[in-house]
């Protein structure tokens, strides 16, 4: 079975303040995909990144960064410098990666509010 | 390329009616997931199709809960009789492959049951 955890449910800054969401998963498959969400106000889900089990690499885009450590199965997510637009709650999400007949569904996480004050 | 549409974006409906939700997936997109968000809890999968069949209903709630994808085009979500947890936030995404990836979500429809 598969799990995901984000232990923070809600984490508040003062715009510019870095900060780390943590995410922490389990599962039995070899090869997986790791991702974030993020759902703003308006409600819908927008892709941030995904990352393949096998490529240990941290990646940055622009504001945003991820820390992937599969030693501690833990897929951490960095906002740098945040800003009010920021504000959202962030989803960490697994699925398998291998092509089988069933599909690979999505587990998510419980989600990390994060508000950012001005 | 249109992305995923779902339809409405709220309904308010009291407990005991029915309910249909819609999604049209992206054109080509033999994948179509159902998931849902219910009392700001995580996002749960409910059932998966391939093309017009379902691959895998396990994260369907109970028999008030059906799903139809006619034709392996749009799906609907239909629930029957409505009752108050069923409130939440529903979403539906849709991919090309059978791999985890290339998720598209719709924007969600928003169900509240009084």
């Amino acid at each position: 079975a598969q799990k995901v955890t984000q232990a923070q449910t809600e984490i508040s800054v003062v715009e510019k303040e870095d900060v780390t969401l943590d995410c922490v998963y389990e599962t039995r498959d070899t090869t997986y995909y790791l991702f974030w969400y993020k759902q703003p106000p308006s409600g819908e889900l927008v892709f941030l990144i995904r990352r393949n089990s096998f490529d240990e690499q941290n990646e940055i885009s622009g504001r945003y960064s991820w820390n992937f450590q599969k030693s501690t199965s833990s897929f951490n997510f960095t906002i740098t410098a945040s800003q009010v637009v920021d504000s959202a709650v962030y989803f960490c999400a697994l699925s398998g990666a291998m092509i089988k007949a069933a599909g690979n569904k999505l587990t998510f996480g419980g989600g990390t509010r994060v508000l950012v004050k001005p | 390329e249109a992305g995923v549409t779902q339809f409405p974006s709220h309904s308010v409906i009291e407990k005991g009616q029915t309910v249909t939700l819609r999604c049209d997936p992206i054109s080509g997109h033999d994948n179509l997931y159902w998931y849902r968000r219910v009392m700001g809890k995580e996002i749960k999968f409910l059932l998966h199709f391939v093309k017009e069949s379902k691959q895998d209903e396990s994260g369907m709630p109970n028999n008030r809960f059906l799903a139809e994808r006619t034709g392996g085009t749009y799906s609907t979500l239909k629930v029957q009789p409505a009752e108050l947890e069923d409130s939440g936030v529903y979403f539906c995404a849709s991919s090309q492959g059978q791999q985890g990836s290339g998720y598209t979500f719709g924007s969600g429809t928003r169900l509240t049951v009084v």
